[in-house]
């Protein structure tokens, strides 16, 4: 099994619908974030978490929430889809001291909504 | 805030050649770089990590080095072959505990058969 696994890696949605991104690892880390990558524009962090009890926004939150109901699991909702949150979708995880032993990503799930 | 500049964006040369890769940031005071993989509409794969105390990682064809004093990475491919055509993402933290790890936008590598 992969070290982080995201579900579902396809998804095509409505604009206005509600979605959820699941996130799971068994790195047993601390640490969890959430990516979104555009053309162009390069990765972009939209929340992390520290911890079950810390979660914190990244660059670009406008439009999600999280929630981290336990260490292994991390979840990205958008609350309502709009077409410019297409983009292909990265959760990844890290070591708590350091950052010892680098990031380590999903596979990704590509998000569509029209 | 940090930025991260990947040069060439995109490169193409003949199979066997030797190859660099070149990623910068604007503060230097990078802790640790990772050197990613990324093949079209994949996920990221870890290739190289350079931690705080380190300048240099090796691993089969792939040497990464990190000049702390410049703010500058270079990832060299050595012999290199069709299967390595896919884009590589330089990424770096600034300080121990950071949550934030910078990407640059990436080199497209294609390696001509």
């Amino acid at each position: 099994d992969a070290d982080v696994t995201q579900t579902p890696r396809n998804r095509i949605t409505k604009t206005g619908k509600r979605i959820m991104l699941e996130c799971s690892q068994t790195k047993g880390h601390d640490r969890m974030y959430w990516y979104r990558q555009d053309p162009g524009l390069g990765l972009r962090l939209i929340y992390y978490s520290f911890d079950v009890k810390d979660i914190n926004k990244g660059e670009i939150s406008d439009g999600y929430s999280v929630s981290r109901q336990a260490q292994a699991k991390f979840s990205l909702s958008l609350e309502s889809a709009i077409p410019n949150q297409t983009a292909l979708y990265f959760c990844a995880t890290s070591d708590p001291h350091g950052l010892s032993y680098g990031y380590t990503f999903g596979s990704g799930t590509r998000l569509t909504v029209v | 805030k940090q930025e991260v500049t990947q040069i060439p964006a995109a490169l193409s040369v003949p199979e066997g050649e030797n190859l660099v890769l070149n990623c910068s940031f604007t503060d230097s005071a990078i802790y640790n770089l990772q050197w990613f993989r990324q093949d079209p509409g994949k996920g990221l794969t870890s290739l190289l990590l350079i931690q705080s105390s380190q300048r240099e990682q090796t691993s089969g064809r792939l040497n990464a080095s990190l000049d702390k004093s410049s703010g500058r990475s270079t990832l060299y491919i050595a012999a290199s072959q069709p299967g390595d055509s896919a884009t590589y993402l330089c990424a770096g933290n600034s300080g121990a505990g950071s949550y934030q790890l910078t990407f640059g936008k990436g080199t497209k590598l294609s390696v001509i058969p």
